[in-house]
């Protein structure tokens, strides 16, 4: 079982700049969730997704940020156009089934200059 | 709506005692309850879980007991170890209204050699 990938590890840019993070989901598992983690607010969840469909998206900070799940078993986080304030670890994290755990990516560190 | 509180947001013991961490959540119907290790650089893990029909749950060095009447669950970590050092994460979801998971704040748990 190799896990959730999240890609890219690291993203420096500069600000203005389209941002893509992107999450391979462990095979199997049927919901989705996107996170924001920073030292003031902690583990926020953005989005996720059950079966490819948005179920809950009141955590995406603002119309510049937006979620896709093209098939089953990948996602992407777009952020259009990137603000320093978006800098952060994003994490992704799939599961399997309601009541069962998320398993987490290893985030992606992202840092708007 | 929906809060998990956790406490103490940092913790430091000194290896070979036991650390307490402890949570509370508001929504009645959460029914499933794991607990999340991160170490740096990492997403957050699962170490244990416990679930609505169960008291106590143990693995090892590590224990979750949860009071469904008070709202209240705890992780125990006995004779704790330097490598236990790392951030703890609680969290309550419940098998309807989304199937959202909620987090804690977190607990830095330094343990001292």
């Amino acid at each position: 079982d190799a896990g959730v990938i999240q890609s890219p590890r690291h993203e420096v840019t500069e600000m203005g700049q389209e941002v893509t993070l992107r999450c391979k989901l462990i095979s199997g598992h049927n919901s989705l969730f996107w996170y924001r983690q920073t030292m003031m607010r902690g583990l926020e969840l953005l989005i996720y997704f059950n079966n490819n469909v948005p179920i809950d998206d009141s955590g995406m900070p603002e119309d510049r940020f937006s979620a896709k799940m093209p098939n089953a078993s990948f996602s992407t986080l777009k952020i259009q156009p990137s603000e320093p304030r978006d800098s952060a670890v994003y994490f992704c994290a799939s599961r399997e089934t309601i009541n069962q755990p998320q398993h987490f990516g290893d985030g992606t560190r992202l840092s708007i200059l | 709506g929906e809060n998990v509180e956790q406490h103490p947001s940092t913790l430091s013991v000194q290896e070979g005692d036991s650390a307490v961490i402890k949570c509370t959540y508001s929504d009645s119907a959460s029914n499933y309850f794991p607990w999340y290790k991160q170490e740096l650089g990492k997403g957050p893990q699962l170490i244990i879980d416990i679930r609505s029909n169960v008291g106590e749950k143990k693995d090892q060095r590590i224990a979750v007991t949860l009071n469904k009447t008070a709202k209240h669950f705890s992780l125990h970590i006995t004779e704790t170890q330097p490598e236990d050092s790392a951030v703890y994460f609680c969290a309550a979801s419940k098998g309807t209204g989304g199937f959202k998971t909620i987090f804690g704040a977190g607990t830095r748990l330094f343990v001292k050699a």
